[in-house]
Protein backbone atom coordinates (compact mmCIF):
# COMPACT_ATOMS: atom_id res chain seq x y z
CA UNK A 1 0.00 0.00 0.00
CA UNK A 2 1.18 3.49 -0.79
CA UNK A 3 1.90 5.99 2.12
CA UNK A 4 0.61 9.44 2.72
CA UNK A 5 1.19 11.39 -0.21
CA UNK A 6 1.12 15.53 -0.47
CA UNK A 7 1.30 17.85 -3.53
CA UNK A 8 2.98 19.52 -4.12
CA UNK A 9 6.80 18.93 -2.89
CA UNK A 10 8.09 22.04 -3.33
CA UNK A 11 6.08 26.03 -3.07
CA UNK A 12 7.33 29.36 -3.91
CA UNK A 13 4.98 32.42 -3.85
CA UNK A 14 4.78 36.04 -2.49
CA UNK A 15 3.12 37.87 0.29
CA UNK A 16 -0.72 38.28 -0.22
CA UNK A 17 -1.12 35.37 -2.52
CA UNK A 18 -2.97 31.96 -1.77
CA UNK A 19 -2.01 28.16 -1.93
CA UNK A 20 -3.71 25.15 -1.92
CA UNK A 21 -1.86 22.29 -0.36
CA UNK A 22 -3.08 17.99 -0.99
CA UNK A 23 -2.99 15.27 1.01
CA UNK A 24 -4.13 11.88 0.00
CA UNK A 25 -4.45 9.39 3.10
CA UNK A 26 -3.26 6.00 2.93
CA UNK A 27 -6.27 3.69 1.89
CA UNK A 28 -8.99 2.76 4.81
CA UNK A 29 -7.79 6.05 6.72
CA UNK A 30 -10.69 8.07 7.60
CA UNK A 31 -8.83 10.60 9.52
CA UNK A 32 -6.59 13.19 8.44
CA UNK A 33 -4.89 16.08 10.13
CA UNK A 34 -2.39 18.58 9.21
CA UNK A 35 0.62 20.31 10.83
CA UNK A 36 2.89 22.84 10.13
CA UNK A 37 6.43 22.65 11.45
CA UNK A 38 8.66 25.81 11.07
CA UNK A 39 12.65 25.15 10.35
CA UNK A 40 13.80 24.65 13.84
CA UNK A 41 10.44 23.36 15.54
CA UNK A 42 8.03 20.50 16.25
CA UNK A 43 5.24 20.09 14.04
CA UNK A 44 2.34 22.43 15.82
CA UNK A 45 -1.07 20.97 14.41
CA UNK A 46 -3.35 22.99 12.48
CA UNK A 47 -6.69 20.52 11.45
CA UNK A 48 -7.98 17.36 11.94
CA UNK A 49 -10.76 16.49 9.93
CA UNK A 50 -12.89 12.68 10.56
CA UNK A 51 -15.35 11.43 7.90
CA UNK A 52 -15.38 14.99 6.48
CA UNK A 53 -15.93 17.14 9.60
CA UNK A 54 -13.40 19.19 11.32
CA UNK A 55 -12.58 17.33 14.37
CA UNK A 56 -10.00 19.74 15.95
CA UNK A 57 -8.18 22.93 15.35
CA UNK A 58 -5.01 24.29 16.52
CA UNK A 59 -4.56 27.76 17.08
CA UNK A 60 -4.66 29.21 13.67
CA UNK A 61 -5.49 32.19 12.70
CA UNK A 62 -8.82 32.01 10.05
CA UNK A 63 -6.41 32.29 7.06
CA UNK A 64 -6.03 28.74 7.14
CA UNK A 65 -9.00 26.72 6.25
CA UNK A 66 -9.25 23.11 4.89
CA UNK A 67 -11.51 20.45 3.71
CA UNK A 68 -11.91 16.67 3.48
CA UNK A 69 -13.64 15.23 0.17
CA UNK A 70 -15.52 11.98 0.24
CA UNK A 71 -12.76 10.12 -0.96
CA UNK A 72 -10.81 11.22 2.30
CA UNK A 73 -8.26 13.59 0.57
CA UNK A 74 -7.91 16.46 2.08
CA UNK A 75 -6.73 20.26 0.79
CA UNK A 76 -5.40 22.87 2.86
CA UNK A 77 -5.92 26.36 1.77
CA UNK A 78 -3.93 29.71 3.19
CA UNK A 79 -5.09 33.04 2.08
CA UNK A 80 -3.36 36.39 2.31
CA UNK A 81 0.32 34.26 2.69
CA UNK A 82 2.56 36.02 5.43
CA UNK A 83 6.56 35.51 5.56
CA UNK A 84 5.91 33.31 8.83
CA UNK A 85 3.77 30.96 6.78
CA UNK A 86 7.14 29.53 5.06
CA UNK A 87 7.29 26.12 6.49
CA UNK A 88 7.09 22.26 6.02
CA UNK A 89 2.95 21.59 6.35
CA UNK A 90 2.73 17.54 6.89
CA UNK A 91 -0.04 15.57 6.48
CA UNK A 92 -1.14 12.79 8.48
CA UNK A 93 -3.66 9.84 8.34
CA UNK A 94 -5.05 7.82 11.09
CA UNK A 95 -7.09 4.80 10.90
CA UNK A 96 -8.73 5.35 14.54
CA UNK A 97 -8.79 4.26 17.62
CA UNK A 98 -5.51 4.46 19.72
CA UNK A 99 -3.54 3.95 16.60
CA UNK A 100 -0.75 5.88 15.57
CA UNK A 101 -0.91 8.48 11.98
CA UNK A 102 1.38 7.99 9.69
CA UNK A 103 2.88 11.09 8.15
CA UNK A 104 3.65 12.42 4.14
CA UNK A 105 6.95 13.61 3.49
CA UNK A 106 5.24 17.19 3.31
CA UNK A 107 4.92 20.39 1.05
CA UNK A 108 7.68 23.04 1.54
CA UNK A 109 6.01 26.32 1.24
CA UNK A 110 8.30 29.06 1.17
CA UNK A 111 7.03 32.89 1.02
CA UNK A 112 8.79 35.97 -0.55
CA UNK B 1 -3.37 22.53 28.58
CA UNK B 2 -0.83 19.66 27.10
CA UNK B 3 2.85 20.15 26.60
CA UNK B 4 6.57 17.92 25.55
CA UNK B 5 9.43 18.75 26.47
CA UNK B 6 12.72 17.50 25.20
CA UNK B 7 15.59 19.51 27.31
CA UNK B 8 18.49 18.05 24.97
CA UNK B 9 18.29 19.91 21.45
CA UNK B 10 21.32 17.58 20.44
CA UNK B 11 22.88 14.51 22.07
CA UNK B 12 25.94 12.60 20.75
CA UNK B 13 26.91 9.08 21.38
CA UNK B 14 29.53 7.18 19.63
CA UNK B 15 28.56 4.00 17.51
CA UNK B 16 27.91 0.81 19.43
CA UNK B 17 27.01 2.78 23.09
CA UNK B 18 23.89 2.92 24.48
CA UNK B 19 21.67 5.89 23.68
CA UNK B 20 19.21 7.79 25.73
CA UNK B 21 16.84 10.69 24.18
CA UNK B 22 14.74 12.59 26.93
CA UNK B 23 11.06 13.10 26.67
CA UNK B 24 8.63 14.45 29.73
CA UNK B 25 5.15 15.49 29.10
CA UNK B 26 2.00 17.35 30.72
CA UNK B 27 -1.51 16.18 29.85
CA UNK B 28 -4.88 15.98 32.03
CA UNK B 29 -5.72 12.23 31.65
CA UNK B 30 -4.16 9.22 30.58
CA UNK B 31 -1.00 9.69 28.52
CA UNK B 32 -0.90 8.39 24.74
CA UNK B 33 2.55 8.93 23.60
CA UNK B 34 4.49 8.93 20.58
CA UNK B 35 8.12 8.65 19.44
CA UNK B 36 8.85 9.79 15.73
CA UNK B 37 12.16 10.39 13.61
CA UNK B 38 12.61 12.84 11.39
CA UNK B 39 15.70 12.43 8.57
CA UNK B 40 16.79 15.28 6.16
CA UNK B 41 13.56 16.67 4.09
CA UNK B 42 11.32 13.92 5.16
CA UNK B 43 8.60 13.22 6.88
CA UNK B 44 7.89 11.65 10.25
CA UNK B 45 8.33 8.40 10.78
CA UNK B 46 6.56 6.30 13.61
CA UNK B 47 9.03 4.71 16.16
CA UNK B 48 6.80 3.48 18.76
CA UNK B 49 3.47 4.22 21.08
CA UNK B 50 2.43 3.87 24.62
CA UNK B 51 -1.38 3.81 24.86
CA UNK B 52 -1.73 1.43 27.88
CA UNK B 53 0.25 -1.48 30.14
CA UNK B 54 3.71 -2.30 30.36
CA UNK B 55 5.86 0.30 30.88
CA UNK B 56 8.76 -0.68 28.88
CA UNK B 57 7.75 -0.20 25.00
CA UNK B 58 9.48 -1.77 22.30
CA UNK B 59 9.36 -0.17 18.74
CA UNK B 60 11.22 -0.17 15.26
CA UNK B 61 14.99 -0.73 14.05
CA UNK B 62 15.66 -1.76 18.39
CA UNK B 63 14.73 1.15 19.89
CA UNK B 64 12.59 1.05 23.17
CA UNK B 65 11.12 3.84 25.54
CA UNK B 66 10.48 4.17 28.92
CA UNK B 67 7.19 5.49 30.27
CA UNK B 68 7.18 6.58 34.20
CA UNK B 69 4.09 7.55 35.37
CA UNK B 70 5.20 9.48 38.66
CA UNK B 71 8.11 11.18 36.74
CA UNK B 72 5.85 12.07 33.67
CA UNK B 73 8.64 10.86 31.78
CA UNK B 74 9.08 8.94 28.47
CA UNK B 75 12.65 8.34 27.51
CA UNK B 76 13.95 7.29 24.17
CA UNK B 77 16.32 4.39 24.60
CA UNK B 78 18.44 1.90 21.92
CA UNK B 79 21.24 -0.55 23.41
CA UNK B 80 23.96 0.02 20.59
CA UNK B 81 23.75 2.82 18.76
CA UNK B 82 24.04 3.33 15.21
CA UNK B 83 25.54 5.79 12.76
CA UNK B 84 22.44 5.64 10.66
CA UNK B 85 20.61 6.40 13.87
CA UNK B 86 21.33 9.75 13.35
CA UNK B 87 18.57 12.27 12.72
CA UNK B 88 15.97 14.32 14.36
CA UNK B 89 13.49 12.50 16.91
CA UNK B 90 10.37 14.36 18.06
CA UNK B 91 8.68 12.95 21.32
CA UNK B 92 4.49 13.81 21.15
CA UNK B 93 1.38 13.46 23.46
CA UNK B 94 -2.15 13.11 22.30
CA UNK B 95 -5.38 13.89 23.91
CA UNK B 96 -7.74 11.81 24.45
CA UNK B 97 -10.02 12.60 21.52
CA UNK B 98 -6.99 11.63 19.60
CA UNK B 99 -7.63 14.87 17.87
CA UNK B 100 -4.23 16.42 17.74
CA UNK B 101 -0.55 15.37 18.63
CA UNK B 102 1.79 17.96 20.68
CA UNK B 103 5.01 17.98 19.98
CA UNK B 104 8.43 18.57 21.78
CA UNK B 105 10.61 21.10 20.10
CA UNK B 106 13.22 17.86 18.92
CA UNK B 107 16.63 15.77 19.96
CA UNK B 108 19.03 16.06 17.09
CA UNK B 109 21.24 12.50 17.62
CA UNK B 110 24.41 12.29 16.48
CA UNK B 111 26.03 9.15 16.45
CA UNK B 112 29.83 9.07 15.02
CA UNK B 113 31.83 5.79 14.34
Amino acid sequence: DAGVTQSPTHLIKTRGQHVTLRCSPISGHKSVSWYQQVLGQGPQFIFQYYEKEERGRGNFPDRFSARQFPNYSSELNVNALLLGDSALYLCASRQGGNNEQFFGPGTRLTVL
Amino acid sequence: AQSVAQPEDQVNVAEGNPLTVKCTYSVSGNPYLFWYVQYPNRGLQFLLKYITGDNLVKGSYGFEAEFNKSQTSFHLKKPSALVSDSALYFCAVRDGAGNMLTFGGGTRLMVKP
